[in-house]
């Protein structure tokens, strides 16, 4: 009954190999997000998706792409890894859009090799 | 170009006393903060925050105070308990810039002391 689960926990994997990330929320919030931590242990917001549209897309590389399949799911695809790509990912929501109270998943740390 | 500064890495406590950790920002547009709780292998939770038109905000053992012109917040727990050991991150916002302008700090890791 965990509120916002992803999935896996780890990811260990090849330079150049392609990967998901998956997030469920069973919170029926609006809004889903992801975030990157890296090794400086900051927490930077990467898409957020508001009822199933994209609603903000940082800076990232287009080799990341968010696929929300319906308001519950958050998926994190990841094309052509790069040992750069290794981080801790956190999935999160929130009830609807503008709003800062995010509930945030266990994350999933990607280790690129 | 940190827009939200914890400046301490790691904070030790000891067990009943006051815990008090800080956070400064620079983006004088941020007008409402946030503090978050993390434990190891798990997400960062809401734990407090605090409007720009407070001062002071509590929520039981938890205050959060902000000093506006010296664009400074803090967290102060009082009593300190063994579970409060985890990583505090600070964020910040902006007004219509909700969670797509909520700006993390580092953190910072209080270690209570039994």
């Amino acid at each position: 009954d965990t509120a916002v689960s992803q999935t896996p926990k780890y990811l260990v994997t090849q330079m150049g190999n392609d990967k998901s990330i998956k997030c469920e929320q069973n919170l029926g919030h609006d809004t889903m997000y992801w975030y990157k931590q890296d090794s400086k242990k900051f927490l930077k917001i990467m898409f957020s998706y508001n009822n199933k549209e994209l609603i903000i897309n940082e800076t990232v590389p287009n080799r990341f792409s968010p696929k929300s399949p319906d308001k519950a799911h958050l998926n994190l695809h990841i094309n052509s890894l790069e040992l750069g790509d290794s981080a801790v990912y956190f999935c999160a929501s929130s009830p609807r859009q503008y709003n800062e109270k995010l509930f945030f998943g266990s994350g999933t740390q990607l280790s690129v090799l | 170009d940190q827009q939200v500064k914890q400046n301490s890495p790691s904070l030790s406590v000891q067990e009943g006393r006051i815990s008090i950790l800080n956070c400064d920002y620079t983006n004088s547009m941020f007008d409402y903060f946030l503090w978050y709780k993390k434990y190891p292998a798990e997400g960062p939770t809401f734990l407090i925050s605090i409007s720009s038109i407070k001062d002071k905000n509590e929520d039981g053992r938890f205050t959060v105070f902000l000093n506006k012109s010296a664009k400074h917040l803090s967290l102060h727990i009082v009593p300190s308990q063994p579970g409060d050991s985890a990583v505090y991150f600070c964020a910040a916002s902006y007004s219509g810039g909700g969670a797509d302008g909520l700006t993390f700090g580092k953190g910072t890791h209080l270690i209570i002391q039994p």
